[in-house]
């Protein structure tokens, strides 16, 4: 079946500019997250949704990052007034979560941020 | 904080060979599960194994296995007769309920 998706794979911007990132889970997937992946490094947890409930946004590094999810599926992450250290990839990854936290998480190819 | 270490940012094996690549982890949390991630060049994050820290047998999955030594908080990824497609970033993760962490990575180098 299908994997996640995300879009674009490559972004180049302009410093002070918006982006949007956009994932498709797995269809079904109840939980959906985002990472950053800065060049040569391990991944760092942005947000996280889980079904209806509020999403757990502790790892978003500013107030310019944000995201949503509409109905459940697809996820936009937002950057506003990009900033040249928000240059990194990004990846969203999809679970089909279980109580007691026995997901697994299925990453997307990541969309590479540039910001000139 | 719940923190994720791998040691070793290179390793290097002969192809045919073994590995051993290694991750300890901090947490206060008795149920977690621990997990390795291969990422090749492509940037496509690939699940390589899992352990649930309630079992204590090591999981396998043909080639992979590990070492989970709880008590010690080690969780620890051999790789068997190395193959040229083993070369990769690989991340050593832990997941609670509310949690998930990432260690910093191991580029593995498998020579022919």
């Amino acid at each position: 079946g299908a994997g996640v998706s995300q879009s674009p794979s490559n972004k180049v911007t302009e410093k002070g500019k918006d982006v949007e990132l956009r994932c498709d889970p797995i269809s079904g997937h109840t939980a959906l997250y985002w990472y950053r992946q800065s060049l040569g490094q391990g991944l760092e947890f942005l947000i996280y949704f889980q079904g209806n409930s509020a999403p757990d946004k502790s790892g978003l590094p500013s107030d310019r990052f944000s995201a949503e999810r509409t109905g459940g599926s697809v996820s936009t992450l937002t950057i506003q007034r990009t900033q040249q250290e928000d240059s990194a990839v990004y990846l969203c990854a999809s679970s089909l979560w279980v109580a007691g936290g026995t997901d697994t998480q299925y990453f997307g190819p990541g969309t590479r941020l540039t910001v000139l | 904080a719940q923190t994720v270490t791998q040691s070793q940012p290179e390793m290097s094996v002969q192809e045919a060979e073994t590995v051993t690549l290694s991750c300890t982890y901090d947490t206060s949390e008795s149920d977690y599960y621990l997990f390795w991630y291969k990422q090749p060049p492509s940037r496509q994050m690939i699940l390589v194994i899992r352990q649930e820290a309630y079992k204590q047998q090591n999981a396998t999955e043909n080639r992979f296995s590990v070492n989970f030594q709880k008590a010690a908080k080690s969780f620890s990824l051999k790789i068997s007769d190395s193959q040229l497609g083993d070369a990769a970033m690989y991340f050593c993760a832990y997941r609670t309920l509310n949690d998930m962490r990432f260690g910093a990575g191991t580029r593995l180098t498998v020579k022919p």
